[in-house]
């Protein structure tokens, strides 16, 4: 089946820190791979996305690679904000299932100033 | 581009009643939508998938009767919680895909905070 995995949070950084957030798959076939970020009371907003293995998506500073080998799309940032803090999904959708996404659970980030 | 909005944002409710949520694609046509619900500090979880001028998909579980689910145009999905009660409490959100585009081109609504009294 598909699943995502995700790290469990919470994790909690200094402004300017360096941020990893693991986040490996199963799928059948080739997944289309994202990152989506919830602000508090807010809906998802997509980070970034990669289509195919090795393309590297990034936005705002983040960026994750498709890595077909490991199955994982960690996302890092090399200097986080305290504008940062939020909850950070990682979710894949492959192309039979009509743009249905398979969520990981999520981690939440706080970033102190 | 590409906006989706919720209404309302937030509805408290008595046991019992209905509550009628709405999805809009507000600058292109959706042909599918997807409803999900999201407990607190816990990921979305899909319940169905809500296609225009046909029936809905609901994932295993979703009590069908409890959820309905109409999308009557192109632009426009609801939720309407049946019989409301405390347990139904949660955050709603949809998105949209756009028509006649790839999986990857789908976008969320800001969710509606549900509270069953």
């Amino acid at each position: 089946g598909n699943s995502v995995t995700q790290m469990e949070g919470p994790v909690t950084l200094s402004e300017e820190a360096f941020l990893t957030i693991n986040c490996t798959y199963t799928a059948t076939g080739y997944p289309s791979l994202f990152w989506y970020v919830q602000y508090p009371g807010e809906g998802l907003q997509l980070l970034l996305k990669a289509t195919k293995a090795d393309d590297k998506g990034s936005n705002k500073g983040f960026e994750a690679t498709y890595r077909k080998e490991t199955t994982s799309f960690h996302l890092e940032k090399g200097s986080v904000q305290v504008s940062d803090s939020a909850v950070y999904f990682c979710a894949l959708v492959r192309g039979s299932t009509l743009g249905r996404l398979y969520f990981g659970r999520g981690t939440q980030l706080t970033v102190w100033p | 581009g590409a906006v989706v909005s919720q209404h309302p944002s937030r509805v408290i409710c008595k046991s019992g009643t209905s509550v009628k949520i709405e999805c809009r694609s507000l600058d292109f046509q959706a042909t599918t939508m997807f409803w999900y619900r999201q407990f607190p500090k816990q990921s979305l979880m899909l319940m169905a998938t809500s296609n225009e001028g046909s029936k809905a998909t609901y994932e295993q579980g979703v009590e069908k009767d409890k959820f309905l689910i109409n999308h009557a145009s192109l632009t426009l999905s609801t939720l309407t919680v049946t019989s409301a009660h405390p347990e139904d409490s949660s955050f709603y959100i949809c998105s949209a895909r756009i028509s006649g585009t790839g999986p990857n081109e789908q976008f969320f609504g800001p969710g509606t905070r549900l509270t069953v009294l």
